[in-house]
């Protein structure tokens, strides 16, 4: 069974450019979460799809971060525009309901670099 | 402001070490916690995981213990080995709340020297 999987493994963009990150979760699984790592800190929660639906947003920095889970399957995250606070890895999890403790599973993440 | 604080920052052993990283909560509502290995170039993956109504949970080598009243947990690596070296993340969660999203502890990189 494939993991989950991001796209791009790298991204080196300017300040003030869009850049549009994608996510592939488990295939089956409901649940996606969006998460970032800033400069080594802790990874912190941005949101959170149920199929296609956002049930949380609360972690998302500002209005400049837009995500998307068209048809329940892929996400992408868009960041327009870029900010050199934005750079950190982006990463993606999956889980398949919302069980007492059901496991996220994370992708690898996408290195974002904001110059 | 960081609800789930996580020391040390990094860890050198020796082969055979015991490393420890302790995680402190503030959060009451938080009742379950896992810890997350990651190597480089990975995505963290669920390592092991406790609910608060345990002192102590163990997984082969890996041990956390818990303790309610202090709010705090910490995991243990016993007979540590270099292909253990990776960061490792402390999480929280709450059950209760929809969604079951995480808060990460700043992570720790350890370092198993042969």
């Amino acid at each position: 069974e494939a993991g989950v999987t991001q796209f791009p493994s790298h991204s080196v963009i300017e300040k003030g450019q869009t850049v549009t990150l994608r996510c592939d979760p488990i295939s089956g699984h409901d649940n996606l979460y969006w998460y970032r790592r800033v400069m080594g800190k802790e990874i912190k929660f941005l949101l959170h799809f149920v199929k296609e639906s956002k049930q949380d947003e609360s972690g998302m920095p500002n209005n400049r971060f837009l995500a998307e889970r068209t048809g329940g399957t892929y996400s992408t995250l868009k960041v327009q525009p870029a900010e050199l606070e934005d750079s950190g890895v982006y990463f993606c999890a999956s889980s398949h309901g919302l069980t007492r403790t059901d496991t996220q599973y994370f992708g690898p993440g996408t290195r974002l670099t904001v110059l | 402001q960081q609800q789930v604080k996580q020391s040390p920052q990094s860890l050198i052993v020796q082969k055979g070490g015991i490393p420890i990283i302790n995680c402190a909560y503030e959060n009451t509502a938080f009742d379950y916690f896992p810890w997350y290995q990651q190597f480089p170039g990975k995505g963290p993956a669920l390592l092991i995981a406790i609910r608060p109504d345990v002192s102590e949970k163990k997984e082969g080598r890996f041990t956390i213990s818990f303790n309610k009243s202090a709010k705090q947990f910490s995991l243990h690596i016993m007979d540590s080995q270099p292909g253990d070296s990776a960061t490792y993340f402390c999480a929280a969660s709450s059950l209760r709340a929809a969604g079951n999203k995480l808060t990460f502890g700043g992570g720790t990189r350890v370092l198993v020297k042969p």
